[in-house]
C-alpha cells in the first residue's frame, strides 16, 4: 500500500462546478498535512496546509479525520484558473521527509 | 516570484559530460532539497540537508553528487549520467527540519535532458 494515496484523475469538470479531492495516508503518526498545487511544467506551490479542525480559503475547503486517515479538499464554484494537478502531501516524522501522493489532475472546461 | 533560484532552467547534456545544478535562496531556511519530478509523477526526493549536512539520501546513484557550500547555496554535481536521468530537478527550502517542515518553497526548476 502507497503512503499517501490519492483519487485517480483526471477530473474533468464544467466552470463553476465543485470538486472534492480525496486522500488516505497510512502512517498514523504523521502530524502535518497539506495540499499543495502543482501547475504544468510549473513548481509546485502551496495551496493550503490541513489543520484538524478544518479549514477555509475563499472557494477551497480541506478537511482532515485523523480516525479514518483521511485528507480532503473541496473547490466550489470552479474556474478555468483552477485546472492544476493537486499533490495531497503528508510528513512522516521518524523518516523527517515529507511523502507526495500521486497527484489528481483538475481540468475545468468552459 | 519564487523566492528559491535555480539555475540554469535548462540543460542539455551527453553522458559523459559533467554539469552541475544550483540553487539558492534568502529566507534563512534551515533545510534545503533536491527533488526529481518526470512527466505527471510526483516529486521525488534525492537529498536533504539540514543545517548544512546531509541528513537524507534516498539512495541516490552516484552520479548524482549534491554539496552544500553555505545555509543559503545548494549544488547538485552531475557526471556520467543516462538518458533516463532526463527529468525536472527540483530544488526546495524549508523553515523546519526532521519531518516537522512546514511549508516548502520550491524553485521553478532545472529542466535535463541527457542525450
Amino acid at each position: 500500500r502507497k503512503e499517501v494515496e490519492q483519487d485517480p484523475g483526471p477530473f474533468n469538470v464544467p466552470e463553476g462546478a465543485t470538486v472534492a479531492f480525496n486522500c488516505t495516508y497510512s502512517n498514523s503518526a504523521s502530524q502535518s498535512f497539506f495540499w499543495y498545487r502543482q501547475d504544468c511544467r510549473k513548481e509546485p506551490k502551496l495551496l493550503m496546509s490541513v489543520y484538524s479542525s478544518g479549514n477555509e480559503d475563499g472557494r477551497f475547503t480541506a478537511q482532515l479525520n485523523r480516525a479514518s486517515q483521511y485528507i480532503s479538499l473541496l473547490i466550489r464554484d470552479s474556474k478555468l484558473s483552477d485546472s492544476a494537478t493537486y499533490l495531497c502531501v503528508v510528513n512522516k516524522l521518524q523518516a523527517g521527509k515529507l511523502i507526495f501522493g500521486q497527484g489528481t489532475e483538475l481540468s475545468v472546461k468552459p | 516570484d519564487t523566492e528559491v533560484t535555480q539555475t540554469p532552467k535548462h540543460l542539455v547534456m551527453g553522458m559523459t559530460n559533467k554539469k552541475s545544478l544550483k540553487c539558492e535562496q534568502h529566507m534563512g531556511h534551515r533545510a534545503m532539497y533536491w527533488y526529481k519530478q518526470k512527466a505527471k509523477k510526483p516529486p521525488e526526493l534525492m537529498f536533504v540537508y539540514s543545517y548544512e549536512k546531509l541528513s537524507i539520501n534516498e539512495s541516490v546513484p552516484s552520479r548524482f553528487s549534491p554539496e552544500c557550500p553555505n545555509s543559503s547555496l545548494l549544488n547538485l554535481h552531475l557526471h556520467a549520467l543516462q538518458p533516463e536521468d532526463s527529468a525536472l530537478y527540483l530544488c526546495a527550502s524549508s523553515r523546519g527540519t526532521s519531518g516537522n517542515t512546514g511549508e516548502l518553497f520550491f524553485g521553478e526548476g532545472s529542466r535535463l535532458t541527457v542525450l
